[in-house]
Protein backbone atom coordinates (compact mmCIF):
# COMPACT_ATOMS: atom_id res chain seq x y z
CA UNK A 1 0.00 0.00 0.00
CA UNK A 2 1.18 3.24 -1.29
CA UNK A 3 2.21 5.63 2.17
CA UNK A 4 3.65 9.06 3.05
CA UNK A 5 5.21 9.64 6.36
CA UNK A 6 6.20 13.06 7.33
CA UNK A 7 8.58 14.07 10.48
CA UNK A 8 8.59 15.61 12.72
CA UNK A 9 4.52 16.44 13.91
CA UNK A 10 5.48 19.46 14.89
CA UNK A 11 8.54 21.72 14.83
CA UNK A 12 9.05 24.85 16.47
CA UNK A 13 12.12 27.50 15.48
CA UNK A 14 13.84 30.67 16.42
CA UNK A 15 13.73 33.31 13.84
CA UNK A 16 17.09 32.76 11.46
CA UNK A 17 17.28 29.03 13.08
CA UNK A 18 17.53 26.24 9.84
CA UNK A 19 16.40 22.97 9.58
CA UNK A 20 14.72 20.35 7.76
CA UNK A 21 11.44 18.28 7.53
CA UNK A 22 11.13 14.87 6.61
CA UNK A 23 8.67 12.51 4.09
CA UNK A 24 9.54 9.46 3.71
CA UNK A 25 7.57 7.36 1.78
CA UNK A 26 6.56 3.56 0.20
CA UNK A 27 5.32 3.75 -3.17
CA UNK A 28 4.24 1.58 -6.25
CA UNK A 29 5.88 3.50 -8.81
CA UNK A 30 6.77 7.21 -8.23
CA UNK A 31 5.40 9.94 -10.86
CA UNK A 32 5.61 12.93 -9.05
CA UNK A 33 6.28 14.11 -5.01
CA UNK A 34 4.48 17.24 -3.79
CA UNK A 35 4.68 19.55 -1.43
CA UNK A 36 2.59 21.98 -0.12
CA UNK A 37 2.35 25.04 2.24
CA UNK A 38 -1.48 25.23 4.38
CA UNK A 39 -2.20 28.05 6.14
CA UNK A 40 -4.86 27.60 8.99
CA UNK A 41 -8.16 27.46 7.38
CA UNK A 42 -6.99 27.59 3.76
CA UNK A 43 -6.21 25.75 0.90
CA UNK A 44 -2.79 23.57 0.25
CA UNK A 45 -0.69 26.23 -1.96
CA UNK A 46 1.79 24.63 -4.37
CA UNK A 47 5.58 25.00 -3.30
CA UNK A 48 7.32 22.40 -5.68
CA UNK A 49 7.24 18.63 -7.35
CA UNK A 50 10.06 16.59 -7.90
CA UNK A 51 10.18 13.29 -10.03
CA UNK A 52 13.36 12.21 -9.66
CA UNK A 53 16.23 10.91 -7.14
CA UNK A 54 19.00 13.93 -6.79
CA UNK A 55 16.69 16.52 -7.84
CA UNK A 56 16.29 19.53 -6.00
CA UNK A 57 14.06 22.90 -6.90
CA UNK A 58 14.48 25.81 -4.45
CA UNK A 59 12.05 28.94 -3.75
CA UNK A 60 13.24 31.59 -1.30
CA UNK A 61 14.32 30.01 2.05
CA UNK A 62 12.98 26.61 0.80
CA UNK A 63 14.92 23.84 -0.85
CA UNK A 64 13.32 20.29 -1.52
CA UNK A 65 15.39 17.49 -2.16
CA UNK A 66 14.58 13.82 -3.34
CA UNK A 67 16.02 10.69 -2.28
CA UNK A 68 14.61 7.45 -3.66
CA UNK A 69 12.97 6.61 -0.43
CA UNK A 70 12.21 10.28 1.39
CA UNK A 71 12.35 13.49 0.15
CA UNK A 72 13.40 16.76 2.62
CA UNK A 73 12.19 20.62 2.92
CA UNK A 74 15.40 22.48 4.33
CA UNK A 75 14.29 25.84 5.40
CA UNK A 76 17.08 27.94 5.27
CA UNK A 77 16.93 31.40 8.01
CA UNK A 78 12.93 31.14 8.73
CA UNK A 79 10.98 33.66 9.78
CA UNK A 80 7.42 33.87 11.36
CA UNK A 81 6.05 34.26 8.24
CA UNK A 82 6.61 30.71 6.81
CA UNK A 83 4.78 29.42 10.02
CA UNK A 84 2.25 26.88 8.25
CA UNK A 85 1.56 22.91 8.29
CA UNK A 86 3.78 22.00 5.44
CA UNK A 87 1.84 18.68 3.34
CA UNK A 88 4.29 16.28 1.76
CA UNK A 89 2.00 14.55 -1.16
CA UNK A 90 3.00 11.50 -3.98
CA UNK A 91 1.58 10.01 -7.00
CA UNK A 92 1.75 6.47 -7.91
CA UNK A 93 2.31 5.52 -11.26
CA UNK A 94 -1.65 4.57 -11.69
CA UNK A 95 -1.63 8.55 -11.68
CA UNK A 96 -4.90 8.48 -9.98
CA UNK A 97 -4.62 11.27 -6.96
CA UNK A 98 -2.30 12.82 -4.22
CA UNK A 99 -1.29 10.71 -1.13
CA UNK A 100 -0.72 12.95 1.26
CA UNK A 101 1.18 12.47 4.36
CA UNK A 102 -0.15 14.34 8.03
CA UNK A 103 2.15 17.02 7.59
CA UNK A 104 4.35 18.83 9.98
CA UNK A 105 3.31 22.53 11.84
CA UNK A 106 6.15 24.84 11.59
CA UNK A 107 6.60 27.30 14.03
CA UNK A 108 8.78 30.23 13.85
CA UNK A 109 8.73 32.89 16.93
CA UNK A 110 10.74 36.02 16.61
CA UNK B 1 -6.07 33.02 -14.52
CA UNK B 2 -4.61 30.71 -12.30
CA UNK B 3 -6.66 29.90 -9.39
CA UNK B 4 -9.52 27.73 -8.30
CA UNK B 5 -12.49 29.77 -7.19
CA UNK B 6 -14.79 27.67 -4.22
CA UNK B 7 -17.99 29.25 -2.77
CA UNK B 8 -19.57 29.33 -0.41
CA UNK B 9 -16.61 30.26 1.98
CA UNK B 10 -18.19 29.05 4.94
CA UNK B 11 -21.79 27.23 5.21
CA UNK B 12 -24.03 26.19 7.88
CA UNK B 13 -26.42 23.85 7.49
CA UNK B 14 -29.03 21.33 9.55
CA UNK B 15 -28.80 17.76 8.96
CA UNK B 16 -32.27 17.93 7.19
CA UNK B 17 -31.10 20.59 4.70
CA UNK B 18 -29.71 20.11 1.09
CA UNK B 19 -27.06 22.60 -0.22
CA UNK B 20 -24.34 22.51 -3.08
CA UNK B 21 -20.64 23.61 -2.78
CA UNK B 22 -19.67 24.68 -5.96
CA UNK B 23 -15.61 25.12 -7.47
CA UNK B 24 -14.63 26.58 -10.75
CA UNK B 25 -11.49 26.49 -12.35
CA UNK B 26 -10.61 28.32 -15.89
CA UNK B 27 -6.71 26.98 -16.33
CA UNK B 28 -8.08 24.05 -19.00
CA UNK B 29 -7.00 21.63 -16.47
CA UNK B 30 -9.16 17.98 -17.43
CA UNK B 31 -9.06 16.65 -13.70
CA UNK B 32 -10.84 17.76 -11.02
CA UNK B 33 -10.98 16.37 -7.26
CA UNK B 34 -13.23 16.61 -4.13
CA UNK B 35 -11.19 16.38 -1.18
CA UNK B 36 -12.19 16.51 2.96
CA UNK B 37 -9.87 18.00 5.39
CA UNK B 38 -10.85 17.20 8.87
CA UNK B 39 -9.00 19.66 11.90
CA UNK B 40 -4.98 19.05 11.73
CA UNK B 41 -5.45 16.47 9.36
CA UNK B 42 -4.23 16.12 5.88
CA UNK B 43 -6.92 15.90 3.00
CA UNK B 44 -8.85 13.08 2.16
CA UNK B 45 -9.43 12.31 -1.25
CA UNK B 46 -13.40 12.16 -1.81
CA UNK B 47 -14.15 11.86 -5.77
CA UNK B 48 -12.09 12.28 -9.36
CA UNK B 49 -13.52 13.50 -12.42
CA UNK B 50 -11.28 13.18 -15.53
CA UNK B 51 -12.83 14.83 -18.66
CA UNK B 52 -15.93 15.70 -16.69
CA UNK B 53 -16.29 11.79 -16.25
CA UNK B 54 -16.47 10.22 -12.54
CA UNK B 55 -13.22 8.08 -12.26
CA UNK B 56 -12.85 7.77 -8.77
CA UNK B 57 -15.06 7.76 -5.84
CA UNK B 58 -13.39 7.27 -2.30
CA UNK B 59 -16.24 5.14 -0.75
CA UNK B 60 -17.62 8.29 0.23
CA UNK B 61 -21.75 7.98 1.41
CA UNK B 62 -24.13 8.64 -1.39
CA UNK B 63 -25.66 11.92 0.84
CA UNK B 64 -22.21 12.87 -0.89
CA UNK B 65 -23.32 13.51 -4.89
CA UNK B 66 -20.39 15.31 -7.31
CA UNK B 67 -21.99 16.70 -10.31
CA UNK B 68 -19.36 17.92 -13.53
CA UNK B 69 -21.54 20.12 -15.47
CA UNK B 70 -18.85 21.25 -17.62
CA UNK B 71 -15.36 21.15 -17.73
CA UNK B 72 -14.84 24.53 -15.58
CA UNK B 73 -17.07 23.48 -13.00
CA UNK B 74 -17.70 20.57 -10.14
CA UNK B 75 -20.41 20.54 -7.44
CA UNK B 76 -20.66 18.90 -4.29
CA UNK B 77 -24.61 18.06 -3.70
CA UNK B 78 -25.07 17.68 0.37
CA UNK B 79 -28.37 15.89 1.48
CA UNK B 80 -28.96 14.60 4.98
CA UNK B 81 -25.48 15.43 6.25
CA UNK B 82 -24.36 14.48 9.85
CA UNK B 83 -22.48 16.41 12.48
CA UNK B 84 -19.35 14.26 11.75
CA UNK B 85 -19.39 15.70 8.32
CA UNK B 86 -18.90 19.06 9.21
CA UNK B 87 -14.83 19.55 7.81
CA UNK B 88 -13.23 22.04 5.07
CA UNK B 89 -14.02 20.72 2.00
CA UNK B 90 -11.16 21.53 -0.74
CA UNK B 91 -11.65 21.07 -4.55
CA UNK B 92 -8.57 20.85 -6.84
CA UNK B 93 -7.45 21.04 -10.38
CA UNK B 94 -4.46 19.19 -12.41
CA UNK B 95 -3.47 19.23 -15.99
CA UNK B 96 -4.45 15.49 -17.64
CA UNK B 97 -1.04 13.84 -16.14
CA UNK B 98 -1.06 15.74 -12.80
CA UNK B 99 2.66 15.96 -13.33
CA UNK B 100 2.36 20.05 -12.61
CA UNK B 101 0.80 19.40 -9.50
CA UNK B 102 -2.63 20.38 -8.24
CA UNK B 103 -3.99 23.70 -7.84
CA UNK B 104 -6.51 23.96 -4.53
CA UNK B 105 -9.28 26.22 -3.90
CA UNK B 106 -9.28 28.04 -0.37
CA UNK B 107 -11.77 25.47 0.49
CA UNK B 108 -15.57 25.61 2.06
CA UNK B 109 -15.90 25.11 5.71
CA UNK B 110 -18.92 23.46 6.09
CA UNK B 111 -20.88 23.35 9.98
CA UNK B 112 -23.33 20.29 10.78
CA UNK B 113 -26.02 21.31 13.10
Amino acid sequence: EDQVTQSPEALRLQEGESSSLNCSYTVSGLRGLFWYRQDPGKGPEFLFTLYSAGEEKEKERLKATLTKKESFLHITAPKPEDSATYLCAVINQAGTALIFGKGTTLSVSS
Amino acid sequence: DTEVTQTPKHLVMGMTNKKSLKCEQHMGHRAMYWYKQKAKKPPELMFVYSYEKLSINESVPSRFSPECPNSSLLNLHLHALQPEDSALYLCASSQDGTDYGYTFGSGTRLTVV
